[in-house]
């Protein structure tokens, strides 16, 4: 088994380029998703398959992929992009397992 | 519109049991995979079962922390999920999510529709 492993805190200005990472073992093999978690809500899914973003999410929220480590970039940050953000990968070398990484909290400075 | 909702979450003492569920609306539930997610206070999210569509096999899978505690199941006919938990213990507190697997282009590992959560709290 392996584990998912991000940043406690990412902090940016307002305007600026958010860069949040995530890295395991496991990611070269299985794709990888990143939530965006705000206080008092439900997690939502703001990437895909690595790089891909579902409708009606935002174009300035993109991902990345390169051997173990996978990124979620967040261009021109806005004040309302201040939330946890999680990655998420599975690990099926035996029975399926769900693997979050430990999240990151985005400070909008 | 597609909508989970959770209820059943509660206070319950250390082994105790509960049964959560989750009411599932707007979409085609007998070929939904489902799961349940957890969030103990000021921590991270932790996945904790799912259970593949009947057609698929109704296989379920556990998290680690919770095997041979925890079981999973559905019914079709009522459009709804169940977390039964057993043995609880203090650190089973948290917020329990369920949420429905992707599927298609978004494949089958992502959690694509969230509920908003029912709160287990396990304290004496």
């Amino acid at each position: 088994s392996y584990e998912l492993t991000q940043p406690p805190s990412v902090s940016v200005s307002p305007g600026q380029t958010a860069r949040i990472t995530c890295s395991g073992d496991g990611l070269p093999k299985e794709f990888a998703y990143w939530y965006q978690q705000k206080p008092g809500q439900a997690p939502i899914l703001i990437i895909y398959k690595d790089t891909k973003r579902p409708s009606g999410i935002p174009e300035r929220f993109s991902g990345s992929s390169s051997g173990t480590i996978v990124t979620l970039t967040i261009s021109g940050v806005r004040p309302e992009d201040e939330a946890d953000y999680y990655c998420q990968s599975s690990d099926t070398t035996n029975t399926y397992r769900g693997i979050f990484g430990g999240g990151t909290k985005l400070t909008v400075l | 519109e597609v909508q989970l909702v959770e209820s059943g979450g509660t206070l319950v003492k250390p082994g105790g049991s509960l049964r959560l569920s989750c009411a599932a609306s707007g979409l085609i539930f007998s070929n939904a995979w489902m799961n349940w997610v957890r969030q103990a206070p000021g921590k991270g999210l932790e996945w904790v079962a799912r259970i593949k569509s009947k057609t698929d096999g109704g296989t379920t899978d556990y998290g680690t922390p919770v095997k041979g505690r925890i079981t999973i199941s559905r019914d079709d006919s009522k459009n709804t999920v169940y977390l039964q938990m057993n043995s609880l213990k203090t650190e089973d507190t948290a917020v329990y999510y369920c949420a429905r697997s992707s599927y298609g282009d978004y494949g089958e590992s992502a959690f694509d529709i969230w509920g908003q959560g029912t709160v287990v709290t396990v304290s004496s």
